[in-house]
C-alpha cells in the first residue's frame, strides 16, 4: 500500500505565483524526500528532509516536515512553465532502510 | 556519465510471452531497485538488490523474477506476460542506505495484449 498521499492531486496556477503540495504518510520515517516527474521521463530528486529537520531549502523549493502530524509541504515560489510536471513524496521508514515508499503524486500545471 | 540507461524503451508482448528489461548503472551504486507505475498508482517496489548477487521482493513482487549478476545491471524477467503487467517500469540505483536519494532511468513501457 501506498505510504504517502499528495494532496492536490492536481494544481493549476499562473506564471510567476506560488506553488504548495502537501503529503501525508503513516509510519516512522527516517527522511522523506521529493521528486519531480516530467511527461514520459524518469523521477528526478529534488530534496530530502531528514526526522529530526523542520526546513529545508533549495533555490526555490521550500520543504516543511511535521513528524507529529506525520505531513510534508514542498513550496515553489515564483513559479515557471518549467516547473509543470508531476511531483511525488517518498519516504525512508525505520527499519526498511534500503527502500523508499513513494506517493501518488501532484500533477502541476502552469499557466504562461 | 550515463548514469542509470534501461533497455528496451518500449515493448509489445501477447499474454503469455516472456521477456527481460536490462537496467544498467555505471555510478557504482550498491542498490538497486525496479518500480512499476500505474496511472493514479504511484511507484510501486517490485524487486530491490543491496548488493551484487543479492537481490529481494518488494510490495509487488509476483509475477516477475530478477537477478544481480553483476553490480552495474540488474535485470527484470517476466516469465509468462498477463495483460495486469503493462505499466511502465523504472529503474534505479542509490548509494547509501537509510533511504538514500534515488536516480532514475528514462523508464520502459511495456504493453501486454
Amino acid at each position: 500500500s501506498q505510504q504517502g498521499e499528495e494532496d492536490p492531486q492536481a494544481l493549476s496556477i499562473q506564471e510567476g505565483e506560488n506553488a504548495t503540495m502537501n503529503c501525508s504518510y503513516k509510519t516512522s520515517i527516517n527522511n522523506l524526500q521529493w521528486y519531480r516527474q516530467n511527461s514520459g521521463r524518469g523521477l528526478v530528486h529534488l530534496i530530502l528532509i531528514r526526522s529530526n529537520e523542520r526546513e529545508k531549502h533549495s533555490g526555490r523549493l521550500r520543504v516543511t516536515l511535521d513528524t507529529s502530524k506525520k505531513s510534508s509541504s514542498l513550496l515553489i515560489t515564483a513559479s515557471r512553465a518549467a516547473d509543470t510536471a508531476s511531483y511525488f513524496c517518498a519516504t525512508g521508514f525505520i527499519g526498511g532502510n534500503e527502500k523508499l515508499t513513494f506517493g501518488t503524486g501532484t500533477r502541476l500545471t502552469i499557466i504562461p | 556519465n550515463a548514469g542509470v540507461t534501461q533497455t528496451p524503451k518500449f515493448r509489445v508482448l501477447k499474454t503469455g510471452q516472456s521477456m527481460t528489461l536490462l537496467c544498467a548503472q555505471d555510478m557504482n551504486h550498491e542498490y538497486m531497485y525496479w518500480y512499476r507505475q500505474d496511472p493514479g498508482m504511484g511507484l510501486r517496489l517490485i524487486h530491490y538488490s543491496v548488493g551484487e548477487g543479492t537481490t529481494a521482493k518488494g510490495e509487488v513482487p509476483d509475477g516477475y523474477n530478477v537477478s544481480r549478476l553483476k553490480k552495474q545491471n540488474f535485470l527484470l524477467g517476466l516469465e509468462s506476460a498477463a495483460p495486469s503487467q503493462t505499466s511502465v517500469y523504472f529503474c534505479a540505483s542509490s548509494a547509501w542506505t537509510s533511504g538514500g536519494e534515488q536516480f532514475f532511468g528514462p523508464g520502459t513501457r511495456l504493453t501486454v495484449l
